[in-house]
């Protein structure tokens, strides 16, 4: 079965500087898809960023950007020049062609003014 | 604007009875999703459909119902069957299901039982 694993429940992050979360997960599939999520105080889970298995070239999305090892199935954000907004719950999530939609349990990250 | 709406946004049920979380879309999406949220965990999915009148189990299906009557509305029901439903809820959708789909989310409910 797939599982997906994020092993930093607390992050901290001065204000301005770069930090990166952790997501590792397990499957025998070879098509499948990423995702990172975060979850502000509201509770509304945003979409940040999102990466198709199949493609080498890791995605990037203004401040935020993936290193995706296939190989290695590691799927860690950074986020750059952190903002006090970037506060969040982030959760990473897989998805496969076979209707499985596996959350991590979530890193909350602090922001350091 | 476009967008996922969930009420209400609190919800208090007594024990035994049932209870129906409404999700209405208007993004035009195919595919609608319910999943609940615990303290430490992350999101497990109850239910979806991927076409009016169709839907299937998630992961943790026992003790919920849904209908998908119409495109825009997927209400889920917890049932008095459902043993620990105390829980926040959300609701997603996305253009089609499948692995490919970005799920959009609503804002949530948290259901309280008293």
């Amino acid at each position: 079965a797939q599982t997906v694993t994020q092993s930093q429940p607390e992050m901290s992050v001065q204000e301005a500087e770069t930090v990166t979360l952790s997501c590792t997960y397990d499957t025998s599939e070879s098509d499948y898809y990423l995702f990172w999520y975060k979850q502000p105080p509201s509770r509304q889970m945003i979409l940040v960023i999102r990466q198709e298995a199949y493609k080498q070239q890791n995605a990037t999305e203004n401040r935020f950007s993936v290193n995706f090892q296939k190989a290695a199935k590691s799927f860690s954000l950074k986020i750059s020049d952190s903002q006090l907004g970037d506060a969040a719950m982030y959760f990473c999530r897989y998805t496969s062609g076979t209707y499985k939609y596996i959350f991590g349990t979530g890193t909350r990250l602090k922001v350091l003014a | 604007d476009g967008g996922i709406t969930q009420s209400p946004k609190y919800l208090f049920r007594k024990e035994g009875q049932n209870v129906t979380l409404s999700c209405e879309q208007n993004l035009n999406h195919d595919a609608m999703y319910w999943y609940r949220q615990d303290p430490g965990q992350g999101l497990r999915l109850i239910y979806y459909s991927q076409i009016v009148n169709d839907f299937q189990k998630g992961d943790i299906a026992e003790g919920y119902s849904v209908s998908r009557e119409k495109k825009e509305s997927f209400p889920l029901t917890v049932t008095s069957a459902q043993k620990n439903p105390t829980a926040f809820y959300l609701c997603a959708s996305s253009i089609i299901a499948g692995g490919a789909d970005t799920q959009y989310f609503g804002p949530g409910t948290r259901l309280t039982v008293l």
